[in-house]
């Protein structure tokens, strides 16, 4: 059970929308539309901004979509704003049970 | 709101068992379709899914730690428990306590605030 492959960085500026990817294989992110997506501020706890692939929960702003093509999956962030600035990680069921998380990404808003 | 909070020894020694507790308010430990769940993140890296326990009894755990971890609950209380055993410096690192929510929206919803420990002489 491998590590989902994520960019380690991303940047934009304030407005610019960035994607991140997410890429497993056909047993987590290809196999299953149980891919989730959180946002991490430092020393915070994980904040889950996206569910089952394209669902946002309660209170998360519109400006987060997820989608999935084959074993990738992405997050787009559009109008970037300096709060936004945070760490992303994507996460995934994998066979057996077991759940999988990619190994994050920095986003920067430049 | 549920609310999820970790409590234990901040350092552990090599060799011996880490031993935390996470207490929910704000839910049950015995709600049908929640399973509760352990993730830790080792400093300055990703996250790491640990292992969870359903309200039948029933654990999962990754095939990476398996030999190793044991998670429980105790219905009484409200809480679940993770033990990890012979530890080393390896597994220094924030562990989370979180619920994994079923229902057609797989997904961790609610964290604990974490705890850091600690594993050194």
């Amino acid at each position: 059970q491998s590590a989902l492959t994520q960019p380690a960085s991303v940047s934009g500026s304030p407005g610019q929308s960035i994607t991140i990817s997410c890429t497993g294989t056909s047993s987590d992110v290809g196999g299953y539309n149980y891919v989730s997506w959180y946002q991490q501020h430092p020393a915070k706890a994980p904040k889950l901004i996206i569910y089952e692939v394209n669902n946002r929960p309660s209170g998360v702003s519109n400006r987060f979509s997820g989608s999935k093509s084959g074993n990738t999956a992405s997050l787009t962030i559009s109008g970037l704003q300096a709060e936004d600035e945070a760490d992303y990680y994507c996460n995934s069921y994998s066979n057996n049970n077991t759940w999988v998380f990619g190994g994050g990404t920095k986003m920067t808003v430049l | 709101q549920v609310q999820l909070q970790e409590s234990g020894p901040g350092l552990v020694k090599p060799s011996q068992t880490l031993s935390l507790t996470c207490t929910v308010s704000g839910g049950s430990v015995t709600s049908v379709g929640y399973y509760w769940s352990w993730i830790r993140q080792h400093p300055g890296k990703g996250l790491e899914w640990i292992g969870y326990i359903y309200n039948t009894g029933s654990t999962f755990y990754s095939p990476s730690l398996k030999s190793r971890v044991s998670i429980s609950v105790d219905t009484s209380k409200n809480q679940f428990s993770l033990k990890l055993n012979s530890v080393t410096a390896a597994d220094t690192a924030v562990y989370y306590c979180s619920r994994l929510r079923s229902f057609g929206t797989w997904s961790f919803d609610y964290w604990g605030q974490g705890t850091l420990v600690t594993v050194s002489s």
